[in-house]
């Protein structure tokens, strides 16, 4: 039962790298989130997807990427890290729109930009 | 657009105690509310999830309460303990959007 799981844990990059964070789901849901939450405040969604070859932006997607080729992965990109994009990014899914289903949320990835 | 509102920002109550944590929102055309746990440095945990169409959830010691024309739910947690202490933040689906919006949160702190 692992729900959805985000890899990795903790990373620090330096200004202006790249990097992939994972996220997977094994509940055949179709909508998967990523949200970041900044200290004190609460999440902010970045990009979302209804179904595989569907991605649109959410409140804040600058300086992200996305793409889902598959149900079960929503892998988020940054492309040029800056010290602003230091936060703690949340992967979301649930299984419909509208209907009974409420989100099942990941451990987060906390991410450093120094 | 839609806002959601929590208040108080932080509570610090003694063991025991009842307590009542508020969520408002600004647009009652919604799906759904849904109340999480946040652990320090931790993902987020659902506790309850009400639909628009219910007026209370419960589980356990939490009760969930939802007027959807007043823009309001309350989380009522019974006899409070230590181990309840963390980050509430609840959070509405909008009719229409495929999207969560939620609050800043609700930090509690119960002491022995």
């Amino acid at each position: 039962n692992a729900g959805v799981t985000q890899t990795p844990k903790f990373r620090i990059l330096k200004i202006g790298q790249s990097m992939t964070l994972q996220c997977t789901q094994d509940m055949n849901h179709n909508y998967m989130y990523w949200y970041r939450q900044d200290p004190g405040m609460g999440l902010k969604l970045i990009y979302y997807s209804v179904g595989a070859g569907i991605t649109d932006k959410g409140e804040v997607p600058n300086g992200y990427n996305v793409s889902r080729s598959t149900t079960e992965d929503f892998p988020l990109r940054l492309e040029l890290a800056a010290p602003s994009q230091t936060s703690v990014y949340f992967c979301a899914s649930t299984s419909e729109r509208g209907v009974n289903y409420g989100y099942t949320f990941g451990s987060g990835t906390r991410l450093t930009v120094v | 657009k839609q806002e959601v509102t929590q208040i108080p920002a932080a509570l610090s109550v003694p063991e025991g105690e009842n307590l009542v944590l508020n969520c408002s929102f600004t647009d009652s055309a919604i799906y759904n509310l849904q109340w999480f746990r946040q652990d320090p440095g931790k993902g987020l945990t659902s506790l309850l999830l009400i639909q628009s169409s219910q007026r209370e959830q419960t589980s356990g010691r939490l009760n969930a309460s939802l007027d959807k024309s007043s823009g309001r739910s309350t989380l009522y947690i019974a006899a409070s303990q230590p181990g309840d202490s963390a980050t509430y933040l609840c959070a509405v689906r909008p009719r229409g959007t495929d999207k969560l919006i939620f609050g800043t949160g609700t930090r509690l702190q119960v002491f022995p």
